[in-house]
């Protein structure tokens, strides 16, 4: 069955220090990579996706995500977080192609303390 | 930019009634889906629609749902007979064959 797993249910970060939220995800076939955030009283938002192509994908806000095949690993970093990062983010993952259905991890809380 | 857009944000019914969420999705998109999430968990997958008709449900996607395209521009879901474990919040999204889904902003259903 497809799933995602992301490591981190709550973290708290310093302003400025740095951001490593993992996902690893179990698909069979051509995967689809997503990471989405969910700042406070908004609806999903699109931080970056993985198609194909370069691995190292630079996403909005300054966040990049590596795809890692042989570890079924899609990792989101930021060098230096901002109180405004404050959030949960979510990593998601698809079948290749035109249909665009996703499973989502569970999510992570973040939280920048200024 | 183009957005999905989910009315109303915020719902409350009772126990045993119908409700109808609606969302409009983005004009030119052709594949549409249903999400919930019910509070403190993940987000998870109900049903997907694509040329009129359901192309794939979870096992969450029971008898009491039903979704719907009734004209060209909306996208509903039904709940026919509500229970409590029906609250959470309800988010639509639609794709087109070349990018990834766009969500709504959610309804947040309570059911009391």
């Amino acid at each position: 069955a497809q799933s995602v797993s992301q490591h981190n249910h709550h973290v708290i970060l310093s302003e400025a220090a740095s951001l490593e939220l993992g996902c690893n995800y179990s698909y069979g076939g051509t995967v689809n990579l997503f990471w989405y955030v969910q700042y406070p009283g908004q609806h999903l938002q699109l931080l970056l996706k993985y198609f194909s192509g370069d691995p190292l994908v630079k996403g909005i806000k300054g966040f990049e995500a590596e795809f890692i095949k042989s570890k079924f690993s899609f990792n989101l970093r930021k060098p230096s977080v901002q109180w405004s990062d404050t959030a949960e983010y979510f990593c998601a993952a698809g079948r290749g192609g035109g249909y665009q259905k996703v499973t989502f991890g569970i999510g992570t809380k973040l939280q920048v303390i200024p | 930019e183009p957005e999905v857009t989910q009315t109303p944000s915020h719902q409350v019914t009772q126990m045993g009634q119908e409700v109808i969420l609606r969302c409009v999705p983005i004009s030119n998109h052709l594949y549409f889906y249903w999400y919930r999430q019910i509070l403190g968990q993940k987000v998870e997958f109900l049903v997907s629609f694509y040329n009129n008709e359901i192309s794939e449900k979870s096992e969450i996607f029971d008898d009491q749902f039903s979704v719907e395209r009734p004209d060209g521009s909306n996208f509903t879901l039904k709940i026919r007979s509500t229970k409590l474990e029906d609250s959470a919040m309800y988010f639509c999204a639609s794709s087109d064959s070349h990018s990834e889904a766009f969500f709504g902003q959610g309804t947040r259903l309570t059911v009391v």
